[in-house]
């Protein structure tokens, strides 16, 4: 692994199924995020984890829930999804530098019908 | 509130310059970020700004004027791989980014 990997790569869910999309980083960065992005708007934050064992809400948290057990996994679980989750995903972890760049993982396409 | 400004598209020549425009709004300052986002794929990070003045990276430089809450990314002798959307993003106070739409660029040749 080098850098952040997610999984799925895509996905079409029913609407009332739990699902989670994963995310795991192997450069040993303490903060995760976890955005969606929606055509026409910016990146939207879902929750946040600065460091294991801690998370927080971000712009958009309903219908969502994270947990952060180690440094290096960051799941993200949509309880009952409905069809405004339909969205893409992206994981990323910051550096805590100076500049604490942000890197992101590939994404995950959802499609809830 | 908090808000990014950013053009929905331009268009631009190859070999060209272009400067993208960029306003923000934050609670709060901790630097001005943007990103490159090809179509389909993941935005990567191109420049950070937190003083005021010009930060040239190559073909790639970025403009922080403080007062004004303005930001520009100039690229020049742009190449058909330039095509991307441009994400502008500005750091609060809690050390969160805050995101505008994106402005998509496309290179003609």
């Amino acid at each position: 692994i080098a850098g952040i990997t997610q999984a799925p790569t895509s996905q079409i869910l029913a609407a009332g199924r739990r699902m989670t999309l994963r995310c795991t980083q192997d450069m040993r960065h303490n903060a995760m995020y976890w955005y969606r992005q929606d055509l026409g708007l910016g990146l939207r934050l879902i929750h946040y984890s600065n460091t294991a064992g801690t998370t927080g809400k971000g712009e958009v948290p309903d219908g969502y829930s994270v947990s952060r057990a180690n440094t290096d996994d960051f799941p993200l679980t949509l309880a009952s999804a409905v069809p405004s989750q339909t969205s893409v995903y992206f994981c990323a972890s910051s550096d805590g530098g100076t500049t604490d760049t942000q890197y992101f993982g590939p994404g995950t396409r959802l499609t809830v019908l | 509130g908090q808000n990014i400004d950013q053009p929905t598209e331009m268009t631009a020549t190859e070999g060209a310059i272009v400067q993208i425009n960029c306003t923000y709004q934050t609670s709060g300052f901790n630097g001005l970020f943007w990103y490159q986002q090809h179509a389909g794929e993941a935005p990567t990070f191109l420049s950070y700004n937190v003083l005021d003045g010009l930060e040239e990276k190559g073909r790639f430089s970025s403009f922080l004027s403080r007062s004004k809450g303005y930001s520009y990314l100039l690229l020049k002798e742009l190449q058909m791989k330039d095509s991307a959307s441009y994400l502008c993003a500005g750091m609060d106070s809690n050390y969160q980014l805050i995101w505008g739409a994106g402005t998509k660029l496309i290179i003609k040749p």
